[in-house]
């Protein structure tokens, strides 16, 4: 399996601009989860979903951020419009199962983002 | 709510040589999971290595080693014959297993640099 794959790798977009992040997962996981990173506040959990259903999105920070996976391959994570505070590098993981025996996420490369 | 310090921002270690960074946490469960994460200036965030709270066992994996001591509530990631390839940020971070939510609780990180 070629592991989490994310694109773009870097996004440089300006104020206003919508912008959409994509996420493959590794084949047959089923959970997915997307987080932020920033010097400030670290890694933060944005959201997750389970089998393609979305589980908690409380981490995600506006009405601005929208996140969908409409199969088991393939999620996204927009920002509609997106500010010059939303840089950040996102990630997106992914695992197979989350009880007993769960041995961690994988993560991908994740999305460098600047908003100009 | 659990928390996760890591205490060291920037540790430097020679090359052939053991270091060892330190974390610690705060919980009131007894179940829960921990890891400590890799990120590399590639910037993806690469597993270490596991360990179950209920196995006393500390876990390895080839250089790597845990010091898990539950009681202190400490989990400390000994790397031993250091190799450049190891200079990166390694997150602490911590999963609980009984109240319901898969977040993970990531600590600041510590930047390991290795010494030719």
């Amino acid at each position: 399996d070629a592991g989490v794959i994310q694109s773009p790798r870097h996004e440089v977009t300006e104020m206003g601009q919508e912008v959409t992040l994509r996420c493959k997962p590794i084949s047959g996981h089923d959970y997915l989860f997307w987080y932020r990173q920033t010097m400030m506040r670290g890694l933060e959990l944005l959201i997750y979903f389970n089998n393609n259903v979305p589980i908690d999105d409380s981490g995600m920070p506006e009405d601005r951020f929208s996140a969908k996976m409409p199969n088991a391959s393939f999620s996204t994570l927009k920002i509609q419009p997106s500010e010059p505070r939303d840089s950040a590098v996102y990630f997106c993981a992914s695992s197979f199962g989350l009880g007993k025996g769960h041995y961690g996420y994988t993560f991908g490369s994740g999305t460098r983002l600047t908003v100009v | 709510a659990q928390t996760v310090t890591q205490s060291q921002p920037e540790m430097s270690v020679q090359e052939a040589e053991t270091v060892t960074l330190s974390c610690t946490y705060d919980t009131s469960e007894s179940d829960y999971y921990l890891f400590w994460y890799k990120q590399p200036p590639s910037r993806q965030m690469i597993l270490v290595i596991r360990q179950e709270a209920y196995k006393q066992q500390n876990a390895t994996e080839n250089r790597f080693s845990v010091n898990f001591q539950k009681a202190a509530k400490s989990f400390s990631l000994k790397i031993s014959d250091s190799q450049l390839g190891d200079a990166a940020m390694y997150f602490c971070a911590y999963r609980t297993l009984t109240s319901g939510t898969y977040k993970y609780i990531f600590g600041t990180g510590t930047r390991l640099k290795v010494l030719a």
